[in-house]
């Protein structure tokens, strides 16, 4: 079995601060984790992918993720915030490629302020 | 490239009615799924297809019926609409390689 949780609902910074979302995540595999973005009435576009190789994962628009198992955390964080960058974001675990693998979580809803 | 297309963007039903949301993709992926998406829940798999002529059913899939007879082609059936099916659904098809989804831009279905 595996879940995924995202210990925030909403997030709120100011432009020009860090950006940190949080995800924990279980499973019984070795997992593949993803972080997606949804932006207003679009569908999800991926930011970036963790699979086992560097624990430090770089994506899209300067934003980076670091899987820790100890912790079972994969957070997502970005040095800067941009306005653009205002989106709900889902963390999603992948035992592998299999058939049913896929667990979303609930999504965080990051507000940037001006 | 077109990517993932899902037709229509917007639909509103009356209690009973039934309808099909479209969804289309031109890169050629086995994998096709629809995930219903409500708030605070994240997106939630109704039924996934492996290839034509191959369909299976997610942890939501009552209510809706799924076909695969193409590659390209994964549409989805609403046989007797029901309130709890408003909802937003997105169709996603999976690049086999490294398993990334890729979305359609949704359809908002509501149901009186």
């Amino acid at each position: 079995a595996q879940s995924v949780t995202q210990l925030d609902s909403h997030v709120s910074v100011s432009e020009g601060t860090p950006v940190l979302l949080r995800c924990n995540y279980s499973s019984s595999y070795s997992p593949s984790l993803f972080w997606y973005v949804q932006h207003p009435n679009k569908g999800l576009q991926l930011l970036l992918k963790y699979t086992s190789a560097a624990t430090l994962v770089k994506g899209i628009n300067g934003f980076e993720a670091e899987f820790k198992k100890s912790e079972t955390s994969f957070h997502l964080t970005k040095p800067s915030a941009h306005m653009s960058d205002a989106a709900e974001y889902f963390c999603v675990v992948s035992r592998d490629t299999g058939r049913r693998a896929l667990t979303f979580g609930s999504g965080t809803r990051l507000q940037v302020q001006p | 490239n077109a990517g993932v297309t899902q037709t229509p963007k917007f639909q509103v039903l009356k209690t009973g009615q039934s309808m099909t949301l479209q969804c289309a993709q031109d890169m050629n992926h086995e994998y096709m799924s629809w995930y219903r998406q409500d708030p605070g829940m994240g997106l939630r798999l109704i039924h996934y297809s492996v290839g034509a002529g191959i369909t299976d059913q997610g942890e939501v899939p009552n209510g809706y019926n799924v076909s695969r007879s193409t590659t390209e082609d994964f549409p989805l059936r609403l046989l007797s609409a029901a309130p709890s099916q408003t909802s937003v659904y997105f169709c996603a098809s999976r690049r086999h390689e490294t398993g990334e989804l890729f979305f359609g831009e949704g359809s908002r279905l509501t149901v009186l």
